[in-house]
């Protein structure tokens, strides 16, 4: 069975300061997606990382996907209270499912 | 253009009464899933569908549940008699094929809640 391990599962910080959220696990993913999820709405797909060692950046978050695609890394510099929400990480696994991380859920106070 | 459409947003009802939960997939898209997310458990497939064939319902709770897709525009997920640990947001999700490193498209989901 495939698992994916999301930490931390909550983190409360101050504008400006930068986070890291990871994604672990022991098994190998062709690739991984990453959401958020904001209140009452279903989760956004934000970056899809494919190749081992990839680094995507998005304005100021940055994914990076390991180089033996077990584990990936969100990484935002600056956070902004607009950053606050659920994020998920998700493995495409073996099958036709998305193995999900447990999420990791973020608030930045301004 | 259209997301997902799911109704209700909001359920509340009395224990023992049937659920009936709505999606309307993106269109185009032949694979739909519904989830259910909790804070104790997450998100969790619940059933999915390839060109409106259920593929695989391993992730449903049990025969309470029952989910139809009679065409390639419409599903339902049915619970018969809800019970209070029923209680969740419930998601559908559609993608356009069966390449599972497509992105899923997400509904605003049914919160339900079952007294």
């Amino acid at each position: 069975t495939q698992l994916l391990e999301q930490s931390p599962q909550f983190l409360s910080i101050q504008e400006g300061e930068n986070l890291t959220v990871y994604c672990n696990s022991s098994s190998v993913f062709s690739s991984l997606q990453w959401y958020r999820q904001e209140p009452g709405e279903g989760p956004v797909l934000l970056v899809t990382v494919v190749t081992g060692g990839e680094v995507k950046k998005l304005k100021r978050l940055t994914f990076q996907f390991g180089d033996a695609r077990k584990d990936s890394s969100l990484h935002i510099t600056a956070a902004q209270p607009g950053d606050t929400g659920l994020y998920l990480c998700a493995g495409v696994g073996s099958n036709y499912q998305l193995i999900w991380g447990a999420g990791t859920k973020l608030i930045i106070k301004p | 253009d259209a997301g997902v459409i799911q109704s209700p947003r909001h359920e509340v009802t009395e224990m023992g009464q049937e659920v009936t939960l709505r999606c309307k997939p993106i269109s185009g898209h032949n694979s739909l899933f519904w989830y259910r997310q909790t804070m104790m458990r997450g998100l969790e497939l619940l059933i999915y569908f390839n060109n409106n064939v259920p593929i695989d319902d391993s992730g449903m709770p049990e025969d309470r549940f029952s989910a139809k897709m009679p065409n390639a525009s419409f599903s339902t997920l049915k619970i018969q008699p809800s019970e209070p640990r029923d209680s969740a947001v419930y998601f559908c999700a559609s993608r356009p094929g069966t390449d599972k490193g497509q992105p899923q498209h997400f509904g605003d989901g049914t919160r339900l809640s079952i007294l």
